[in-house]
């Protein structure tokens, strides 16, 4: 069974970078879309942005100048990086895997995440 | 961008009850692209509903899906005490390929 764990340091500063790593366990990271996804204290979810294992990405255009994600696949992992962080950016910070699932018989796709992290709290602090 | 309206806000309920929540769509989306999710306190959301109406692995038939267009439908027929959460609602969009959650529906003990 395909697990998730993030990981990275638990407070940054001001005008700093974030860096967090999810890493797979119980499965190949290959042929999968992986995503990351934050909360902020008692708020909703925001979805930040996706990685396909060959590299392609995709980013929440609230966040596309901050965000980059990258793919290790000899590693199993997948990273976040955001730039430039202020409180606004204090969350707790989910990776997840998403699918994208053909229905054979009626030939569209499902798209959902599957999978998730047990989350990694970031608080931005000088 | 379409936005996914939640309703109501917070739901007070007694178990054993039926549990009703609603996700309003700003524009037309696909079924296949909405999915439904729970979180409880301290927890990572957990996938119920995909495509709409079909039950992710391990989700008990109380839960179901409906709905399409813009006007989708959790429903819980009876509520057991492990069923009080958040629900949030999720769309795919595919031009740009972008995700959306609702701001989530609260089911609390009544």
């Amino acid at each position: 069974q395909v697990q998730l764990q993030e990981s990275g340091p638990g407070l940054v500063k001001p005008s700093e970078t974030l860096s967090l790593t999810c890493t797979v366990s119980g499965g190949s990271i290959s042929s999968y879309y992986w995503s990351w996804i934050r909360q902020p204290p008692g708020k909703g979810l925001e979805w930040i942005g996706y990685i396909y294992y060959s590299g392609s990405t995709n980013y929440n255009p609230s966040l596309k100048s901050r965000v980059t994600i990258s793919v290790d696949t000899s590693k199993n992992q997948f990273s976040l990086k955001l730039s430039s962080v202020t409180a606004a950016d204090t969350a707790v910070y989910y990776c997840a895997r998403y699918l994208r699932e053909e229905d054979l018989i009626y030939g569209y796709y499902y798209y959902y995440m599957d999978v998730w992290g047990k989350g990694t709290t970031v608080t931005v602090s000088s | 961008e379409i936005v996914l309206t939640q309703s109501p806000g917070t739901l007070s309920l007694s178990p054993g009850e039926r549990a009703t929540l609603s996700c309003r769509a700003s524009q037309s989306v696909s079924s296949s692209y909405l999915a439904w999710y729970q979180q409880k306190p301290g927890q990572a959301p957990r996938l119920l509903i995909y495509g709409a109406s079909s039950r992710a692995t391990g989700i008990p038939d109380r839960f179901s899906g409906s709905g399409s267009g813009t006007d989708f439908t959790l429903t819980i027929s009876r509520l057991e005490p492990e069923d009080f959460a958040v629900y949030y609602c999720q769309q795919y969009g595919s031009s740009p390929p972008t995700w959306t959650f609702g701001q989530g529906t609260k089911v609390e003990i009544k």
